[in-house]
């Protein structure tokens, strides 16, 4: 089965704490693509980041930051000094080998950075 | 460069009507998914088209089908509609088969009454 888990619902923090969105991830695949996805309140979802099975590296795009762990099945995300303009729903999502386009997404975390 | 554009962004039916959603892709992507997503739940695939040939389905009934033009752009029709299909659909489109980035439009919420 293929699926991906979001255990966090909501998340509340001060701004310019650091806070860790989880993923944990499922699939019999040995090539497989990870992405983080961020939807603000018009809805639409954007872009953050994609990883593939073979790419364990971790990742640091300014104040974002990634770590794919293969060993626990997880691709967490953490963000540094949240701000503001940081709060929205995150999804953390899948592709599966073979499966062009058809992301399997996790529930989403809601993350408020209150000032 | 234009991204992708859907419509319409808000609308309301009844039980049992039909409709319609359209989307017009970013500039130069041959590739469309859409996607339903219920509140407060992650986006579900419904299908996607890759040069106007279906090219992949989830776990949706037959009453939701779609359309890709000569253009890219693209329909996705709901007949019979029930309750429960009251969400936001997404649409989003990429070039080629897949791996890459998809970019996504803000979507058309539809309420079923």
């Amino acid at each position: 089965a293929q699926k991906v888990t979001q255990a966090q619902t909501e998340i509340s923090v001060v701004e310019k704490e650091d806070v860790t969105l989880d993923c944990v991830y499922e699939t019999r695949d040995t090539t497989y693509y990870l992405f983080w996805y961020k939807q603000p309140p018009s809805g639409e979802l954007v872009f953050l980041i994609r990883r593939n099975s073979f790419d364990e590296q971790n990742e640091i795009s300014g104040r974002y930051s990634w770590n794919f762990q293969k060993s626990t099945s997880s691709f967490n995300f953490t963000i540094t000094a949240s701000q503001v303009v940081d709060s929205a729903v995150y999804f953390c999502a899948l592709i599966p080998s073979g499966n062009t386009g058809k992301l399997i997404f996790g529930q989403g975390t809601t993350l408020q950075v209150k000032p | 460069e234009t991204g992708v554009t859907q419509s319409p962004t808000h609308l309301i039916k009844t039980r049992g009507q039909q409709v319609t959603l359209r989307c017009s892709s970013q500039s130069g992507h041959n590739t469309v998914s859409w996607y339903q997503q219920a509140l407060g739940q992650g986006p579900q695939f419904i299908f996607q088209y890759y040069r106007e040939e279906e090219n992949g389905r989830g776990n949706f009934p037959p009453r939701f089908s779609g359309l890709q033009f000569p253009n890219y752009s693209s329909e996705l029709n709901v007949n019979a509609l029930e309750l429960d299909d009251s969400a936001l659909y997404l649409c989003a489109s990429s070039s080629g088969h897949f791996t890459g980035e998809l970019f996504f439009g803000e979507g058309s919420r539809l309420t079923v009454l």
